[in-house]
Protein backbone atom coordinates (compact mmCIF):
# COMPACT_ATOMS: atom_id res chain seq x y z
CA UNK A 1 0.00 0.00 0.00
CA UNK A 2 1.46 3.12 -1.22
CA UNK A 3 2.32 5.77 1.77
CA UNK A 4 1.55 9.77 1.69
CA UNK A 5 3.43 11.42 -1.71
CA UNK A 6 4.74 14.77 -1.27
CA UNK A 7 6.76 16.09 -4.52
CA UNK A 8 8.62 17.70 -5.32
CA UNK A 9 11.12 16.76 -2.25
CA UNK A 10 13.69 19.72 -2.49
CA UNK A 11 12.72 23.03 -4.02
CA UNK A 12 14.65 26.41 -3.50
CA UNK A 13 12.79 29.81 -4.48
CA UNK A 14 13.70 33.43 -4.09
CA UNK A 15 11.89 36.18 -2.11
CA UNK A 16 8.77 37.30 -3.53
CA UNK A 17 8.32 34.21 -5.79
CA UNK A 18 5.29 31.75 -5.24
CA UNK A 19 5.35 28.52 -4.95
CA UNK A 20 3.10 24.67 -5.42
CA UNK A 21 3.57 22.26 -3.82
CA UNK A 22 1.37 18.69 -3.58
CA UNK A 23 0.21 16.24 -1.69
CA UNK A 24 -0.78 12.58 -2.50
CA UNK A 25 -2.43 11.07 0.22
CA UNK A 26 -3.17 7.08 0.97
CA UNK A 27 -5.48 5.57 -1.34
CA UNK A 28 -8.83 6.02 0.35
CA UNK A 29 -8.01 8.35 2.95
CA UNK A 30 -10.10 11.99 2.62
CA UNK A 31 -8.96 13.90 4.80
CA UNK A 32 -5.71 15.83 4.12
CA UNK A 33 -3.33 18.26 6.57
CA UNK A 34 -0.70 20.24 5.87
CA UNK A 35 2.04 21.28 8.64
CA UNK A 36 5.48 23.74 8.33
CA UNK A 37 7.98 22.28 10.62
CA UNK A 38 11.11 25.03 11.84
CA UNK A 39 13.42 23.85 14.22
CA UNK A 40 12.35 26.29 16.31
CA UNK A 41 8.46 26.07 16.70
CA UNK A 42 8.10 22.43 15.55
CA UNK A 43 5.18 21.06 13.86
CA UNK A 44 2.48 24.14 13.28
CA UNK A 45 -1.11 23.42 11.68
CA UNK A 46 -1.64 24.83 8.34
CA UNK A 47 -4.84 23.40 7.24
CA UNK A 48 -6.36 20.78 6.80
CA UNK A 49 -9.12 19.54 4.05
CA UNK A 50 -12.13 16.83 3.88
CA UNK A 51 -13.81 15.70 0.53
CA UNK A 52 -12.26 19.22 -1.01
CA UNK A 53 -13.69 21.16 1.47
CA UNK A 54 -11.13 23.31 4.22
CA UNK A 55 -12.23 22.26 7.29
CA UNK A 56 -9.88 23.63 9.49
CA UNK A 57 -7.31 26.63 9.33
CA UNK A 58 -4.18 27.31 11.40
CA UNK A 59 -2.97 30.81 12.64
CA UNK A 60 -0.87 31.72 9.47
CA UNK A 61 -1.20 34.92 6.74
CA UNK A 62 -3.45 34.68 3.70
CA UNK A 63 -0.45 33.71 1.59
CA UNK A 64 -0.36 30.19 2.69
CA UNK A 65 -3.39 28.38 0.63
CA UNK A 66 -4.57 24.89 -0.11
CA UNK A 67 -7.19 23.07 -1.77
CA UNK A 68 -8.47 19.03 -2.57
CA UNK A 69 -9.27 17.60 -5.38
CA UNK A 70 -12.50 14.82 -6.02
CA UNK A 71 -9.46 12.21 -6.45
CA UNK A 72 -8.08 13.70 -2.40
CA UNK A 73 -5.12 14.90 -3.54
CA UNK A 74 -4.30 18.16 -2.15
CA UNK A 75 -1.96 21.58 -3.26
CA UNK A 76 -0.44 24.16 -0.74
CA UNK A 77 0.12 27.04 -2.43
CA UNK A 78 2.73 29.92 -0.73
CA UNK A 79 2.61 33.40 -2.25
CA UNK A 80 5.47 36.30 -2.15
CA UNK A 81 7.53 34.08 -0.53
CA UNK A 82 9.96 35.46 2.61
CA UNK A 83 13.12 33.88 3.98
CA UNK A 84 11.04 32.57 7.19
CA UNK A 85 8.81 30.54 5.31
CA UNK A 86 12.01 28.18 4.69
CA UNK A 87 10.70 24.68 6.42
CA UNK A 88 9.71 21.06 6.01
CA UNK A 89 5.86 21.11 4.81
CA UNK A 90 4.82 17.88 5.73
CA UNK A 91 1.29 16.97 4.59
CA UNK A 92 -0.92 14.21 6.38
CA UNK A 93 -3.92 11.61 5.40
CA UNK A 94 -6.32 10.32 7.30
CA UNK A 95 -9.07 8.04 6.74
CA UNK A 96 -12.01 10.19 8.36
CA UNK A 97 -11.66 13.72 9.98
CA UNK A 98 -11.59 12.07 13.50
CA UNK A 99 -7.86 11.11 13.30
CA UNK A 100 -8.82 7.74 15.59
CA UNK A 101 -5.95 6.49 13.99
CA UNK A 102 -3.97 9.17 14.08
CA UNK A 103 -2.24 10.99 10.89
CA UNK A 104 -0.06 9.20 8.24
CA UNK A 105 2.59 11.70 7.74
CA UNK A 106 4.69 12.20 3.96
CA UNK A 107 8.66 13.04 4.38
CA UNK A 108 8.05 16.22 3.40
CA UNK A 109 8.96 18.75 0.85
CA UNK A 110 12.12 20.68 1.95
CA UNK A 111 11.54 24.21 0.98
CA UNK A 112 14.54 26.96 1.21
CA UNK A 113 13.72 30.45 0.46
CA UNK A 114 17.20 32.89 -0.75
CA UNK B 1 1.56 30.09 22.80
CA UNK B 2 2.24 26.50 23.12
CA UNK B 3 -0.42 24.51 23.73
CA UNK B 4 1.44 21.40 24.40
CA UNK B 5 4.91 21.15 26.78
CA UNK B 6 7.77 19.13 26.05
CA UNK B 7 10.63 18.05 27.96
CA UNK B 8 13.48 17.32 27.39
CA UNK B 9 14.85 18.60 24.77
CA UNK B 10 17.54 16.28 24.10
CA UNK B 11 18.31 13.17 25.72
CA UNK B 12 21.17 10.71 25.99
CA UNK B 13 21.40 7.25 27.17
CA UNK B 14 22.96 4.27 27.10
CA UNK B 15 21.26 1.08 25.39
CA UNK B 16 19.33 -1.17 27.57
CA UNK B 17 17.86 2.18 29.14
CA UNK B 18 14.58 3.84 29.63
CA UNK B 19 14.50 7.14 28.09
CA UNK B 20 11.40 9.08 29.35
CA UNK B 21 9.93 12.52 27.89
CA UNK B 22 7.29 14.49 29.33
CA UNK B 23 4.48 16.61 28.10
CA UNK B 24 1.91 18.86 29.58
CA UNK B 25 -0.90 20.41 28.35
CA UNK B 26 -3.19 23.00 29.32
CA UNK B 27 -6.45 22.79 27.64
CA UNK B 28 -8.36 20.26 29.31
CA UNK B 29 -10.93 19.90 25.82
CA UNK B 30 -8.27 17.20 24.61
CA UNK B 31 -9.42 13.82 24.09
CA UNK B 32 -6.93 12.34 21.98
CA UNK B 33 -2.81 12.09 23.05
CA UNK B 34 -0.53 10.58 20.24
CA UNK B 35 3.16 10.20 20.00
CA UNK B 36 5.24 10.04 17.00
CA UNK B 37 8.39 9.13 16.28
CA UNK B 38 10.82 11.16 13.29
CA UNK B 39 13.91 9.88 11.50
CA UNK B 40 16.32 12.31 9.41
CA UNK B 41 14.66 13.10 6.31
CA UNK B 42 11.49 11.17 7.05
CA UNK B 43 7.69 12.58 8.38
CA UNK B 44 6.20 11.97 11.96
CA UNK B 45 4.82 8.48 12.13
CA UNK B 46 2.56 7.41 14.68
CA UNK B 47 4.46 5.55 17.38
CA UNK B 48 1.38 4.96 20.30
CA UNK B 49 -1.40 7.24 21.30
CA UNK B 50 -3.48 7.21 24.16
CA UNK B 51 -7.29 8.68 25.21
CA UNK B 52 -7.76 10.54 28.66
CA UNK B 53 -10.11 7.08 30.34
CA UNK B 54 -6.99 5.20 30.73
CA UNK B 55 -3.76 5.83 32.51
CA UNK B 56 -1.35 3.25 31.27
CA UNK B 57 -1.10 1.94 27.51
CA UNK B 58 1.83 -0.66 26.14
CA UNK B 59 2.91 -1.36 23.03
CA UNK B 60 5.72 -3.45 22.39
CA UNK B 61 8.90 -1.43 24.28
CA UNK B 62 6.80 1.83 24.47
CA UNK B 63 4.77 2.86 27.10
CA UNK B 64 2.56 5.89 27.52
CA UNK B 65 2.05 7.03 31.19
CA UNK B 66 -1.53 9.79 31.55
CA UNK B 67 -2.43 11.54 34.49
CA UNK B 68 -5.48 13.46 33.93
CA UNK B 69 -5.58 15.47 36.98
CA UNK B 70 -2.27 16.85 36.25
CA UNK B 71 -2.45 17.63 32.76
CA UNK B 72 0.66 15.55 31.57
CA UNK B 73 1.52 12.73 29.75
CA UNK B 74 4.54 10.83 29.01
CA UNK B 75 6.06 8.55 26.58
CA UNK B 76 8.66 5.40 28.18
CA UNK B 77 10.80 3.40 25.87
CA UNK B 78 11.95 0.22 27.72
CA UNK B 79 15.16 -1.37 26.88
CA UNK B 80 16.09 1.26 24.46
CA UNK B 81 18.25 0.34 21.35
CA UNK B 82 20.57 2.52 19.26
CA UNK B 83 17.90 1.76 16.22
CA UNK B 84 15.61 3.73 19.02
CA UNK B 85 17.65 7.25 17.87
CA UNK B 86 14.97 9.58 16.89
CA UNK B 87 13.12 12.75 17.48
CA UNK B 88 9.56 12.20 19.47
CA UNK B 89 6.65 14.36 19.28
CA UNK B 90 3.75 14.64 21.53
CA UNK B 91 0.81 15.74 20.49
CA UNK B 92 -2.38 16.59 21.33
CA UNK B 93 -5.96 17.25 20.06
CA UNK B 94 -9.43 17.32 20.24
CA UNK B 95 -11.48 14.62 18.19
CA UNK B 96 -11.80 15.71 14.62
CA UNK B 97 -9.51 18.81 15.06
CA UNK B 98 -5.95 19.60 14.67
CA UNK B 99 -3.01 18.50 16.30
CA UNK B 100 -1.09 20.52 18.48
CA UNK B 101 3.00 19.16 18.65
CA UNK B 102 5.15 19.58 21.41
CA UNK B 103 8.29 20.95 20.07
CA UNK B 104 9.99 17.46 20.30
CA UNK B 105 12.99 15.61 21.91
CA UNK B 106 16.38 14.35 20.20
CA UNK B 107 16.84 10.71 21.80
CA UNK B 108 20.52 9.35 21.11
CA UNK B 109 20.79 5.63 22.39
CA UNK B 110 24.58 5.28 22.54
CA UNK B 111 25.53 1.63 22.40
Amino acid sequence: KAGVTQTPRYLIKTRGQQVTLSCSPISGHRSVSWYQQTPGQGLQFLFEYFSETQRNKGNFPGRFSGRQFSNSRSEMNVSTLELGDSALYLCASSLYWEFEYGYTFGSGTRLTVV
Amino acid sequence: QQQVKQSPQSLIVQKGGIPIINCAYENTAFDYFPWYQQFPGKGPALLIAIRPDVSEKKEGRFTISFNKSAKQFSLHIMDSQPGDSATYFCAASITGNQFYFGTGTSLTVIP
